[in-house]
């Protein structure tokens, strides 16, 4: 059974840098074809992909954030790490990891809950 | 980036209704497609892949189909489950992006 939960400050303050860890179960990340991804959606609006890492090590990152974001993982302990510095109220959202489980194929078949990340002084 | 853009943002529809939503590239990706549905507070659940492949689990009533830069997502009957966001994705590169999503509401 595959599942992934997200956690992290559920408060960060403007130009702090933000950390989620993604800890997921039910595959490995180091097998052949599987990834994780970042996704994140602000209240009442669409998703956005935020990054990638796949079982090789290799990160894809937004073309509009990739300054700012930093994707990792620990296959030891079955988890990715995102952090995003500088962040701003826009940065408002949940945000969620999912999984990639088809080689060549980067669709989302699980999802985790998500978690709520409001920037706030 | 390939920009996604689904129509229309919203759809009011009555149980029992065919139902079409479309979902335009802004350059040709093949049938690297996936569709997926959202509920108030919920993480996207994946209905569709490649375009037409129907995920594990998911109601024969939705179907996909398309390629190049025009895709569609079909619900043949709507039921009261079936009430929710739709958002279209493209995987053609490793540049991910998903459509600005279809809100189907109650007639």
């Amino acid at each position: 059974q595959v599942t992934l939960r997200e956690s992290g400050p559920a408060l960060v303050k403007p130009t702090q840098t933000l950390t989620l860890t993604c800890t997921f179960s039910g595959f490995s990340l180091s097998t052949s074809g599987m990834c994780v991804s970042w996704i994140r959606q602000p209240p009442g609006k669409a998703l956005e992909w935020l990054a990638l890492i796949d079982w090789d090590d290799d990160k894809y990152y937004s073309t509009s954030l990739k300054t700012r974001l930093t994707i990792s993982k620990d296959t030891s302990k079955n988890q990715v790490v995102l952090t995003m510095t500088n962040m701003d109220p826009v940065d408002t959202a949940t945000y969620y990891c999912a999984r990639t489980g088809e080689v060549g194929a980067t669709y989302f078949d699980y999802w985790g809950q998500g978690t709520l990340v409001t920037v706030s002084s | 980036d390939i920009q996604m853009t689904q129509s229309p943002s919203t759809l009011s529809a009555s149980v029992g209704d065919r139902v079409t939503i479309t979902c335009r590239a802004s350059q040709s990706i093949s049938s690297w497609l996936a569709w997926y549905q959202q509920k108030p507070g919920k993480a996207p659940k994946l209905l569709i892949y490649k375009a037409s492949s129907l995920e594990s689990g998911v109601p024969s009533r939705f179907s996909g189909s398309g390629s190049g830069t025009e895709f569609t997502l079909t619900i043949s009957s709507l039921q009261p489950d079936d009430f929710a966001t739709y958002y279209c994705q493209q995987y053609n590169s490793y540049s991910l992006t998903f459509g600005g999503g279809t809100k189907v509401e109650i007639k």
